[in-house]
């Protein structure tokens, strides 16, 4: 399976941007770029995904870099609400869920500061 | 919230003992996922499910069962449960599309 890559956490400040980077230099063609998060004492949930083009949803946008081999979660003002532990994961793109197995690492903790 | 629901949310069993973990969904998704997570790590993929009677293996299977009789639920059981299996225990499934998962809340097991 292809791996990611993040920092093990980073910083920001309430309403600035954050831009969360994930590395994964053996990426498949066909494999999709998800992005979830883990609030404190919460499962985790969905935040987006993406194959080649950016993507952008009512929680964050997603920027992948032309050959694919990273990508970038953008918080576009971050709140105290955002802080959590993010995920990048790659999933291979097919048919059913048995190809949608999720591979969790240890993500990258983010801190808001007030 | 995809009406998904896990019980019991909290339990303190002993070593040897066995445990079943509930997870119930009301919503007719396909695909169902156990999931733990213990301190510093992500999760890690117990077993899934892509239908009744249908389920496979995931990269922690060891020491856990799983069963699916009917859509809305999906069980997990600790056959003997060990003091390795202290963990949290997250269920999910797969939204409509294939291209989402969804958790529940997450059941806490302390073995002692």
């Amino acid at each position: 399976d292809a791996k990611t890559t993040q920092p093990n956490s980073m910083e920001s400040n309430e309403e600035e941007p954050v831009h969360l980077p994930c590395n994964h230099s053996t990426i498949s063609g066909t494999d999709y770029i998800h992005w979830y998060r883990q609030l404190p004492s919460q499962g985790p949930e969905y935040v987006i995904h993406g194959l080649t083009s950016n993507v952008n949803n009512r929680m964050a946008s997603l920027a992948i870099a032309e050959d694919r081999k990273s990508s970038t979660l953008i918080l576009h003002r971050a709140t105290l609400r955002d802080a959590a532990v993010y995920y990048c994961i790659l999933t291979p793109r097919g048919s059913g869920g048995s190809n949608y197995k999720l591979t969790f690492g240890k993500g990258t903790l983010l801190t808001v500061n007030p | 919230d995809a009406g998904i629901t896990q019980s019991p949310r909290h339990k303190v069993t002993e070593t040897g003992t066995p445990v079943t973990l509930r997870c119930h969904q009301t919503e007719n998704h396909r695909y169902m996922y156990w999931y733990r997570q213990d301190p510093g790590h992500g999760l890690r993929l117990i077993h899934y499910s892509y239908g009744v009677k249908d389920t496979d293996k995931g990269e922690v299977s060891d020491g856990y069962s799983v069963s699916r009789s009917k859509t809305e639920d999906f069980l997990l059981t600790l056959e003997s449960a060990t003091s390795s299996q202290t963990s949290v225990y997250f269920c999910a499934i797969m939204l409509a599309g294939g291209s989402e998962q969804f958790f529940g809340p997450g059941t806490r097991l302390t073995v002692l």
